[in-house]
């Protein structure tokens, strides 16, 4: 079945340090692509989006683009900050899954001042 | 950005008690909700889809007499864990789906944390 697979963590990065969590799908569709965000003691937040191949998507600094040929939406930030500190998960959707959300195991970030 | 509304965000609750979790959209219809499980470092399962005025669809492996689950109105879904034990604590995570001509997306409810003792 199609599914989702991310970089384990925790991630520990120094504050204003470089970020990338790979993201890998399989899709026998064209599924759309996610990033969520949450944060402690709280529900996901959409973080990004892209729906179709070589779409990026960004908010807040992160980036993330559709790569069909190697399936891939990695997620980066170029200079993070302690507000970042978060658990980030990956996932795809779309119309022909019924709307379903299918996560991957998420990725701690923790990012020291 | 939409909001979503779950309630309680924490429930503490003897073994063979139920517990009720709602999930409400706030400022959007939503006709269908989705209700997952989130196990300690682990990521989100979804348990059911919740669709207004019909029955719920379960995924493989989840027990509907066990978590039943009532979608009454647009902006209502209600999750009841039934006779709960020790092994149903847990995160329990709503999302409502807006949509607005061809664009889609899925809002979160802060999560319930449920331990039975």
């Amino acid at each position: 079945g199609d599914s989702v697979t991310q970089m384990e963590g925790p991630v520990t990065l120094s504050e204003e340090a470089f970020l990338t969590i790979n993201c890998t799908y399989t899709a026998t569709g064209y599924p759309s692509l996610f990033w969520y965000v949450q944060y402690p003691g709280e529900g996901l937040q959409l973080l990004l989006k892209a729906t179709k191949a070589d779409d990026k998507g960004s908010n807040k600094g992160f980036e993330a683009t559709y790569r069909k040929e190697t399936t891939s939406f990695h997620l980066e930030k170029g200079s993070v900050q302690v507000s970042d500190s978060a658990v980030y998960f990956c996932a795809l959707s779309g119309r022909e899954y019924g709307n379903k959300l299918v996560f991957g195991a998420g990725t701690i970030l923790r990012v020291k001042s | 950005g939409a909001v979503v509304s779950q309630h309680p965000s924490w429930v503490i609750c003897k073994s063979g008690t139920s517990v009720k979790i709602e999930c409400r959209s706030l400022d959007f219809q939503a006709t269908t909700m989705f209700w997952y499980r989130q196990f300690p470092k682990q990521s989100l399962m979804l348990m059911a889809t919740s669709n207004e005025g019909s029955k719920a669809t379960y995924e493989q492996g989840v027990e509907k007499d066990k978590f039943l689950i009532n979608h009454a109105s647009l902006t209502l879904s209600t999750l009841t864990v039934t006779s709960a034990h020790p092994e149903d604590s847990s995160f329990y995570i709503c999302s409502a789906l807006r949509m607005t001509g061809l664009n889609t997306e899925a809002f979160f409810g802060q999560g319930t944390r449920l331990t039975v003792v």
